[in-house]
């Protein structure tokens, strides 16, 4: 099973759409979790933390089920700047960060 | 607002070459990282280091990989003999501590080698 996984889309959306994300993970000892952006060959950068309460900044809101292993991403009112790789991150006990293969947003006019 | 930064941009080298490849992390951070992500593949992490140590490796990270913090502001990741499967984006990543706070990552370093 791989540690982190997510689906690679791409997900194809008009602007003003909402889109979600979904991802699993395989260490139940994982200490922390994160949504990163990556555009085309550029470096990963934090999008938000993901708290277990849930947390919302702006038009993203990211849910975290411990239970299940399973992390969410919700974005409202695509916009065209939107369209990037959304990178669902794992931080394990040893402090290292582990990555998804990301998964593909293509927002449209 | 501070930055991590990486040299050179792109690296092209002959296969059995050493490569060294730079950053100079956050000024004020104190762990610090390389990752390494293949074109189309997951990025994937190399080495952390802390306090003058390698305070954890992958099993990417083999005999021909070192790293170095030769002086208070730069760290280095040093291939000594480069593969072709070593051609990769390499990014550098710096943390104020381990626990909670973010990795801010460095532009990457584009490594082709022939």
């Amino acid at each position: 099973r791989k540690e982190v996984e997510q689906d690679p889309g791409p997900f194809n959306v008009p602007e003003g759409a909402t889109v979600a994300f979904n991802c699993t993970y395989s260490n139940s000892a994982s200490q922390s979790f994160f949504w990163y952006r990556q555009d085309c060959r550029k470096e990963p950068k934090l999008l938000m933390s993901v708290y277990s309460s849930g947390n919302e900044d702006g038009r993203f809101t990211a849910q975290l089920n411990r239970a299940s292993q399973y992390i969410s991403l919700l974005i409202r009112d695509s916009k065209l700047s939107d369209s990037a790789t959304y990178l669902c991150v794992v931080k394990d006990p040893y402090n290292k960060l582990i990555f998804g293969a990301g998964t593909r947003l293509a927002v449209h006019p | 607002e501070p930055e991590v930064t990486q040299t050179p941009s792109h690296q092209v080298t002959q296969m059995g070459q050493e490569v060294i490849l730079r950053c100079v992390p956050i000024s004020n951070h104190l762990y610090f990282y390389w990752y390494r992500q293949i074109l189309g593949q997951k990025v994937e992490f190399l080495v952390s280091f802390y306090n003058n140590e390698i305070s954890e490796k992958s099993e990417i990270f083999d005999d021909q990989f070192s790293v170095e913090r030769p002086d208070g502001s730069n760290f280095t990741l040093k291939i000594r003999s480069t593969k072709l499967e070593d051609s990769a984006m390499y990014f550098c990543a710096s943390s104020a501590d381990s626990a909670w706070n973010e990795q801010f990552f460095g532009p990457g370093t584009r490594l082709t080698v022939l």
